[in-house]
């Protein structure tokens, strides 16, 4: 069974400083990853994902994760936070297995301090 | 392109009520997922439709239930309501397949049972 692990339910940072939220991924089968954020009472928004080729995945607003095989990792960064990154942050493994359904971390509360 | 869309946005119910929630997705999709986000439990996969077929189904009860119509809208039931099904209950749509195919999703109805 697939599984993901967000290391840290809350991360703060300055604004301007390095963003960098953990996530593992358990997977018997090469996995889908992708990252997803919240607003407070708002959907989900799809900011990158992983399916093949490149381990280097650019996403919307500035952010970027590597799908790192040999640590079963694929963390989030952006070299500069800004204060609209404020937000939840979710990581996600499809489980093909299952038709495809997302099976998502608990999520990273993520402050930006000024 | 409109997004997906999701009615009502609050709703307030009594324990033993029933209710429906309906999600129109983006124009042209044909996937429909659904999942419950609970502080507690996090987010949970419900179940996903497919041109009008269960495709996929999570662990829920049997008081959890949907359809799709044939214009890809689709609705949940969830009958005799209990306390902890208060939760944010998210839409989401995709072209065929949710697996590898990016998945859009709402802006969510929040149930609370009273």
């Amino acid at each position: 069974a697939q599984s993901v692990t967000q290391l840290g339910s809350h991360v703060s940072v300055s604004e301007g400083a390095l963003v960098l939220l953990r996530c593992n991924y358990s997977s018997s089968v090469p996995p889908y990853l992708f990252w997803y954020v919240q607003y407070p009472n708002q959907g989900l928004q799809l900011l990158l994902k992983y399916t093949t080729g490149a381990t280097l995945v650019k996403g919307i607003n500035g952010f970027e994760a590597e799908f790192k095989k040999s640590e079963t990792s694929f963390h989030l960064t952006k070299p500069s936070a800004h204060m609209s990154d404020a937000a939840e942050y979710f990581c996600a493994v499809s489980d093909e297995s299952k038709g495809g359904k997302l099976i998502f971390g608990q999520g990273t509360e993520l402050s930006v301090k000024p | 392109k409109a997004g997906v869309t999701q009615t009502p946005r609050y709703l307030i119910k009594t324990r033993g009520q029933q209710v429906t929630l309906s999600c129109s997705p983006i124009s042209g999709h044909r996937s429909v997922s659904w999942y419950q986000q609970t502080p507690g439990q996090g987010l949970q996969f419900l179940f996903e439709y497919f041109s009008e077929t269960q495709r996929n189904k999570g662990n829920f009860p049997g008081r959890f239930s949907g359809r799709q119509f044939s214009n890809s809208r689709s609705e949940m039931n969830v009958s005799t309501l209990e306390l902890g099904d208060s939760a944010l209950y998210l839409c989401a749509s995709s072209s065929n397949s949710p697996s590898t195919d990016t998945q859009y999703f709402g802006p969510g109805t929040r149930l609370t049972v009273l």
